[in-house]
């Protein structure tokens, strides 16, 4: 089956850094990867959508310029949180789909625990 | 918005028993997705139902989808301690998204 990796699996990070995350498809080409964010006992919230080669669609609330997304090949989407703080400390997951498949074939990763400190 | 609200929030039950979840949405469903999600993990898809008055099974999970396709139920038989986990239903959002309910933490005591 089609697998996703994320990495790193958990982070630490200071105040006022910034972190990247990284979203693999390991066995399919991902056309479009999506990134999300749960709280503790929350569901997920979708952040933005990437397309491969194009520029990522944020949700409305999301800050574009905080959360930088990149999806410069069909295999490879990052995620940087830039001037982290303490309230971006979260469970963030990202999904990827391959070309022709339903929106329900999303492949998640197994998400990255950020602690920002 | 399509929103998806599920009960209950929480569930604790012992082994061997059976339990549903349930999920209802504020608009019509075209597609509605159960995923299971082990905690600090990613997401597995377990089913998709589309039709009103759908039923699928895998294993001993039913999910069903309602004639008036704004309800789901997910139904564990005879529960055992990998059954336990988050149960979250997503639906189709628009614009290749998928919205999700807040989930369920499904507890099984031995």
């Amino acid at each position: 089956g089609a697998v996703v990796s994320q990495h790193p699996s958990w982070v630490i990070c200071k105040s006022g850094t910034s972190v990247k995350i990284e979203c693999r498809s390991l066995d399919f080409q991902a056309t479009t990867m999506f990134w999300y964010r749960q709280f503790p006992k929350q569901s997920l919230m979708l952040m933005a959508t990437s397309n491969e080669g194009s520029k990522a669609t944020y949700e409305q609330g999301v800050e574009k310029d905080k959360f930088l997304i990149n999806h410069a090949s069909l295999t490879l989407s990052t995620l940087t949180v830039t001037s982290a703080h303490p309230e971006d400390s979260s469970f963030y997951i990202c999904s990827a789909r391959g070309p022709f498949q339903g929106n329900y074939e999303q492949y998640f990763g197994p998400g990255t625990r950020l602690t920002v400190t | 918005s399509q929103e998806l609200e599920q009960s209950p929030q929480s569930l604790i039950v012992q082994e061997g028993k059976n339990l549903t979840i349930n999920c209802t949405s504020s608009k019509t469903l075209y597609g509605l997705y159960w995923y299971k999600q082990k905690y600090g993990e990613g997401l597995i898809f377990l089913m998709m139902l589309q039709k009103g008055g759908e039923e699928k099974s895998h294993e001993k999970i039913t999910a069903k989808l309602d004639e008036k396709k704004q309800q789901s139920s997910l139904h564990i038989t005879a529960s055992q301690p990998s059954h336990a986990g988050i149960y979250l239903c997503g639906a189709d959002g628009g614009a290749q998204k998928l919205v999700f309910g807040q989930g369920t933490r499904l507890t099984i005591n031995p």
